[in-house]
């Protein structure tokens, strides 16, 4: 099971980012995904939940509006689409695995290795 | 929104030592709490799934308790390899929320 995250990069106040996830060694449309990231200094920050099937998604308060989770099963890729960016948003962005597949969600337990967002004039 | 206390925010500890870090929901989650473990540079990994529940290839040292509002992930028996972050996540509802964390450092 690998999760390989792409897109990070230094991006001024305001502007997008597109972040990806390259999935492999599981069924990837079976199981639900996450992002996630750590701010330099600070802790972990759930930020966005995509089902299996991509029809329930949920978002932190923190990017509500700004961000769009989504996913290409045929691809076994995951999308994090960032707008209007922050400083506040600068962070590792992890990409990570629900626990189980199907309906329902358990957290995570495979992550990736993260891809740093710089926000940043 | 679920806020997760988690407690204390550093300690630091001998090889051979037993410590407790605690996790407080601010309303009942059922044992929908998962705990990882975070070295630096390195991506998280589960250690304890629903409170209690071991994941495989940890060892044994380590235990998840709990249910409801307060949980606590104990290791038994400190390794220098121990030495990272803590988090507490607790996954009952959205958003999911993670506690504040805990730096372990071995002594």
């Amino acid at each position: 099971v690998q999760l390989v995250e792409s897109g990070g990069g230094v991006v001024q106040p305001g502007r997008s980012l597109r972040l990806s996830c390259a999935a492999s060694g599981f069924n990837f449309n079976t199981y639900a995904m996450h992002w996630v990231r750590r701010a330099p200094g600070k802790g972990l920050e759930w930020v966005a939940f995509i089902s299996f099937h991509g029809q329930d998604i949920y978002y932190a308060g923190s990017v509500k509006g700004r961000f769009t989770i989504s996913r290409d099963n045929s691809k076994n890729t995951l999308y994090l689409q960032m707008n209007s960016l922050r400083a506040e948003d600068t962070a590792v962005y992890y990409c990570a695995k629900d626990l189980y597949r199907g309906d329902g969600y358990y957290g995570m337990d495979v992550w990736g290795q993260g891809t740093t967002v710089t926000v940043s004039s | 929104e679920t806020t997760l206390t988690q407690s204390p925010a550093f300690m630091s500890a001998a090889p051979g030592d037993k410590v407790i870090i605690s996790c407080t929901a601010s309303q009942d989650i059922d044992n929908d709490v998962n705990w990882y473990r975070q070295k630096p540079g390195e991506a998280p990994i589960l250690i304890i799934e629903e409170a209690t529940t071991l994941v495989a290839g940890i060892p044994p040292r380590f235990s998840g308790s709990g249910f409801g509002t307060d949980f606590s992930l104990t290791i038994d028996n400190i390794e220098s390899e121990d030495a990272a972050y803590y988090f507490c996540l607790q996954h009952d509802n959205f958003p999911f929320t993670f506690g504040q964390g805990t730096k372990l450092e071995i002594k």
